[in-house]
């Protein structure tokens, strides 16, 4: 079966410093993959997709980029973070072409 | 901005009673719908979908209703149980898009 991991669970970074969120799946080949944000009590707002090595999509402009190195595997990254940056950070992956998308348990990242 | 949202935020029932939670969207090119189910500190989870093609579907204890007619989406949760207890979200595929837009969601409380 498809397993999908993100880490570390939770993360406190100061203003200024650099980040990076690691997500891997595991049991499938090909993914589409997401990065989401979640505020506090709110939907979820997409950051980023990718299709494909390589292959990203930008959602909207921000103090984010991400990156896919190899297939299953996801990075989320900033240069210097800003307080703006807080919040649940979640990782979903997607068969290619299809739905539904399948979700990490998330990275809560708190700026100082 | 997000064209999917919720009619109520906060739903609470009597464990074993049936729920009833809504969603409205506004794109009527919308042809796929998910339910997620979030617990505190996770990761939504995929509860059940529905194309635009069909106006009911049924899972174990859940049911999604489809109205295109009035843009609204409906989950049933049957005979509730303390477990059921989450913020649950809708949330609408556009055409062949690979973008999920998310409504707000909806906090649903079992009591005992």
């Amino acid at each position: 079966s498809q397993t999908i991991h993100q880490w570390p669970a939770t993360l406190v970074q100061p203003v200024g410093s650099p980040l990076s969120l690691e997500c891997t799946v595991e049991g499938t080949s090909n993914p589409n993959l997401y990065w989401y944000r979640q505020a506090a009590g709110r939907g979820l707002q997409l950051l980023f997709y990718s299709v494909g090595i390589g292959q990203i999509s930008s959602e909207v402009p921000q103090n984010l980029s991400a990156s896919r190195p190899q297939d299953r595997q996801f990075i989320l990254s900033s240069k210097k973070l800003l307080l703006s940056d807080s919040g649940f950070y979640l990782c979903a992956w997607s068969a290619r072409g299809a739905q539904p998308q399948h979700f990490g348990d998330g990275t809560r990242l708190s700026i100082l | 901005g997000e064209s999917v949202g919720l009619h109520l935020p906060t739903l609470s029932v009597q464990e074993g009673d049936n729920s009833i939670i809504n969603c409205a969207y506004s794109n009527s090119a919308s042809d796929y719908f998910i339910w997620y189910k979030q617990e505190s500190g996770k990761g939504p989870q995929f509860i059940i979908d529905i194309r635009s093609n069909m106006d009911k579907r049924q899972g174990q204890r859940v049911t999604v209703l489809l109205n295109k007619t009035v843009k609204h989406l409906s989950l049933q949760i049957a005979a509730t149980q303390p477990g059921d207890s989450a913020v649950y979200f809708c949330a609408e595929i556009i055409g062949g898009a690979q973008k999920l837009v998310f409504g707000q969601g909806t906090r649903l409380t079992i009591n005992p």
